[in-house]
């Protein structure tokens, strides 16, 4: 299947920096969405693209479909210590493909 | 209260046993997907259903097999002719099979010992 690769695998962060994260494919995608797992848990979405060059915005996270949409970032601004998780990226052709999952770790 | 319900939250079996996973959603939603998570990679689709009665292989369908008999139940067994059962089980639904949108259930935790 696609491969999603996401960097960086782990971050390790001072409670208020801000988070930056992305995940690259090689092929095209019609839709980027983002989620956020807690260990043991299933994934929670945060924040669904649909169109190459969009930007949204969900409270103090960002993120962005890339332009050749082969591409899409995330942003988390003013990190806190509940933002600490993994973050994994997903994109769809067809089906969705899975990106390996950023771990973030907010140090108070 | 709406959502996706998988049980059990963890699961032990011996091996050469099989296994079967529940999966209950009340969304009303008409597509359902299993995924299989391991440790350090993505998500891998195993199967998914469109619509009652129906479902197609993922990319990962060998050892396991699904039902779909009613619209909010998506059960997987775990058959004994999968090779490394042992990982973290995620049951997903969207609103119809072309939304762009899942929804994830909590996940079972399988250890075949």
């Amino acid at each position: 299947g696609q491969q999603l690769n996401q960097s960086p695998q782990s971050m390790f962060i001072q409670e208020g920096e801000d988070v930056s994260m992305n995940c690259t494919s090689s092929s095209i995608f019609n839709t980027w969405l983002w989620y956020k797992q807690d260990p043991g848990e299933g994934p929670v979405l945060l924040i669904a693209l649909y169109k190459a060059g969009e930007l949204t915005s969900n409270g103090r996270l960002t993120a962005q479909f890339g332009i050749t949409r082969k591409d899409s970032f995330l942003n988390i601004s003013a990190s806190i210590p509940s933002d600490v998780g993994i973050y994994f990226c997903a994109g769809r052709l067809v089906q969705f493909y899975f990106g390996t999952g950023t771990s973030l770790t907010v140090i108070p | 209260d709406g959502g996706i319900t998988q049980s059990p939250k963890y699961l032990f079996r011996k091996e050469g046993q099989n296994v079967t996973l529940s999966c209950e959603q009340n969304l009303n939603h008409d597509a359902m997907y299993w995924y299989r998570q391991d440790p350090g990679q993505g998500l891998r689709l195993i199967y998914y259903s469109q619509i009652v009665n129906d479902f197609q292989k993922g990319d990962i369908a060998e050892g396991y097999s699904v039902s779909r008999e009613k619209k909010e139940s998506f059960p997987l067994t775990v058959t004994s002719a999968q090779k490394n059962p042992t990982a973290f089980y995620l049951c997903a639904s969207s609103i119809s099979p072309g939304t762009d949108t899942q929804y994830f259930g909590p996940g079972t935790r399988l250890t075949v010992l």
